[in-house]
């Protein structure tokens, strides 16, 4: 699995976009990027995954450099629930079925009123 | 549908103790996962599943042990707590797909 690279913290006001950055310099042509938030003490909660093509979903979108060393999420307006730890992981396709995420410090976003 | 229920919430253990953390998932998951999180850090891997019956090591697996005899239920062993495994133990379940779906955590001290 390829090695991610996240700033520790980033904030931003509420009711702007949150973009927050991702470098996975070594990523191999079938690693997807993922991304997982953790708000407060709770259970990491799916937010979205791409391989090369740019996502969007009803919580944030993923855009991808077309050389797939880096990626951004963005959270297009963000609220004072989006405050949250998010991990960006890049990860082999499934093998045999199962995904063991390997999840690294991530990004603290502090989103202020 | 309850999704992935854990317990206890929380346990305080004195160094040597035992205790056995549960997790239940309703969601017919083949695949579960055990992760520790220590304070300010990211989530390391246990041990995981991928059917009843079948386990295996995950990062940081010593002092640990899991059992899987049914879909449902995943549960992990302390035999010898330590002060070392002082942290917060989450849950997980996956279909096969890239969604992992977290429990809500068990607290664990060790003194």
């Amino acid at each position: 699995d390829a090695k991610t690279t996240q700033p520790p913290s980033m904030d931003c006001a509420e009711g702007r976009a949150a973009n927050l950055p991702c470098n996975h310099s070594t990523i191999s042509g079938n690693e997807y990027v993922y991304w997982y938030r953790q708000i407060h003490s709770q259970g990491p909660q799916y937010i979205i995954h791409g391989l090369k093509n740019n996502e969007t979903n009803e919580m944030a979108s993923l855009i991808i450099t077309e050389d797939r060393k880096s990626s951004t999420l963005i959270l297009p307006h963000a609220t004072l629930r989006d405050t949250a730890v998010y991990y960006c992981i890049a990860r082999g396709s499934i093998s045999g079925g199962y995904n063991k995420l390997i999840f690294g410090a991530g990004t603290r976003l502090a989103v202020h009123p | 549908n309850a999704g992935v229920t854990q317990t206890p919430k929380f346990r305080i253990l004195k160094i040597g103790q035992s205790m056995t953390l549960q997790c239940t998932q309703d969601m017919n998951h083949n695949y579960m996962y055990w992760y520790r999180q220590d304070p300010g850090m990211g989530l390391k891997l246990i041990y995981y599943s991928v059917g009843a019956g079948i386990t295996d090591k995950g990062e940081v697996p010593n002092g640990y042990n899991v059992s899987r005899s049914t879909t449902e239920d995943f549960p992990l062993r302390l035999e010898l707590a330590a002060p070392s495994q002082t942290s917060v133990y989450f849950c997980a379940t996956g279909g096969g797909n890239e969604k992992l779906f977290f429990g809500s955590g068990t607290q664990l001290s060790v003194l």
